[in-house]
This record gives structure tokens, sequence and C-alpha cells, in this order.
């Protein structure tokens, strides 16, 4: 079955670039309709939907984080990327990716990846 | 967007059913049959419970069921068990062709 991790630095300072990185493995991650996505949760509170690319390319974010937000696929690699810019403590989460069939119906998950902003 | 309001915590007795309310507004839980329902132990990843209002994922429970009437969800768990005790989490498609999800709640089984 298709599995999903993530993975990338778990410190970033504050002002600069938080990259992620997600490998799909147990399929490609071109076959289907599918919403490839990001999602993360601050040490101790909810979830938070960060946004997604679509099987065709569209990419559609959350609008309170629209403005730093990029998500991208890399085909050759089966990973879709996430990259969110100027980083302040606020953006402390797990950081997690997922496969959805709809928008709001995501699984599986990864199993998720704590990104601490610190100096 | 705002986040879809849950009750912070329900509790019950094991056997008995509690129900978990989500709500939000005519953009998104009212507008669309796509609301979700996710279950979360402590240090692990979302997993789905509830998908499309009252869709089941093959492997859960059917003592799991949801509903909707107007701008809010439900989640009832039957037969409440000791390894329900979670946290629980709604999630809707919203107008902006975005997803949102609820504040939480905590299950508690006394």
């Amino acid at each position: 079955q298709v599995q999903l991790q993530e993975s990338g630095p778990g410190l970033v300072k504050p002002s600069q670039t938080l990259s992620l990185t997600c490998t799909v493995s147990g399929g490609s991650i071109s076959s289907g309709d599918y919403y490839w996505s990001w999602i993360r949760q601050p040490p101790g509170k909810g979830l938070e939907w960060i946004g997604y690319i679509y099987y065709s390319g569209s990419t559609y974010y959350n609008p309170s984080l629209k403005s730093r937000v990029t998500i991208s696929v890399d085909t050759s690699k089966n990973q879709f990327s996430l990259k969110l810019s100027s980083v302040t403590a606020a953006d402390t989460a797990v950081y997690y990716c997922a496969r959805g069939t709809t928008v709001t119906t995501l699984d599986p998950w990864g199993q998720g990846t704590l990104v601490t902003v610190s100096s | 967007q705002s986040a879809l309001t849950q009750p912070a915590s329900v509790s019950g007795s094991p056997g008995q059913s509690i129900t978990i309310s989500c709500t939000g507004t005519s953009s998104d839980v009212g507008g669309y049959n796509y609301v979700s329902w996710y279950q979360q132990h402590p240090g692990k990843a979302p997993k789905l419970m509830i998908y499309e209002v009252s869709n089941r994922p093959s492997g859960v429970p059917d003592r799991f069921s949801g509903s909707k009437s107007g701008n809010t969800a439900s989640l009832t768990i039957s037969g409440l068990q000791a390894e329900d005790e979670a946290d629980y989490y709604c999630s809707s498609y919203t107008s902006s062709s975005t997803g949102v999800f609820g504040t939480g709640t905590k299950v508690t089984v006394l």
C-alpha cells in the first residue's frame, strides 16, 4: 500500500525558509486524481490545513499562509514538497503530508516531522 | 478561514454513546457533503474515521457514524471502548476550494 514519509531540517532560523519533502512509496505520485496535501500541528494544539497540489498541478493554499507557501511536485523522484518562507516561532509545528482522494478525505498520512523555528 | 467549532471535551463510560459536534457555516460544512472525521492518539498521525459526512473507510468499526444537519456535522461513537480515548477533528471543504479543520475534541472514557 501507499506510504508517505516527510523529511527535512528539524531546526530553521527565524526569517528563513522552511523546506520539507514528502516521499511517496508503493505507488506513483502521477497516477490517479489525488490531492497531495500538507497539514501542520503546533505542539499541544490542533490541526491546521496548509494546502495541496492536485494531480493536474493546480495548487490551493490556506488563505492565512498563502503569501508564504509553495507546494510543488517532482514526479521523477515521486515526491512533493513544501516551502514556507519568512518563518517565525509561530511556525513551529509537526508537519504532516497526506494523500487525499478529495480535499478532505486524507489517507494515508505520513508519520509527521517536527520543525522548530529558533535562532 | 476560521476553524470549525467543536466542543473541547466529551466523556462517557464504556458501552455508552457519545456525539461530537462540528459547527461551520454555509461556506463550508453547510455547503458541501465533504466532511471528514479524524482520530488522533498522542504522538501519532491522524487516522481517517469518516469521509463524505457518513462513509466509513475499510477497517473502521461500525461503532463510528457520521451525519450532518445544516451547518453542523456530528460524529457518534456507540458502545464506547477504552481505545476510543483520543482527540477527534472534523474537516470540511470550503467555498475557496480549500480545507479547514475543527478545533478538536478530547474524548475521555471514564
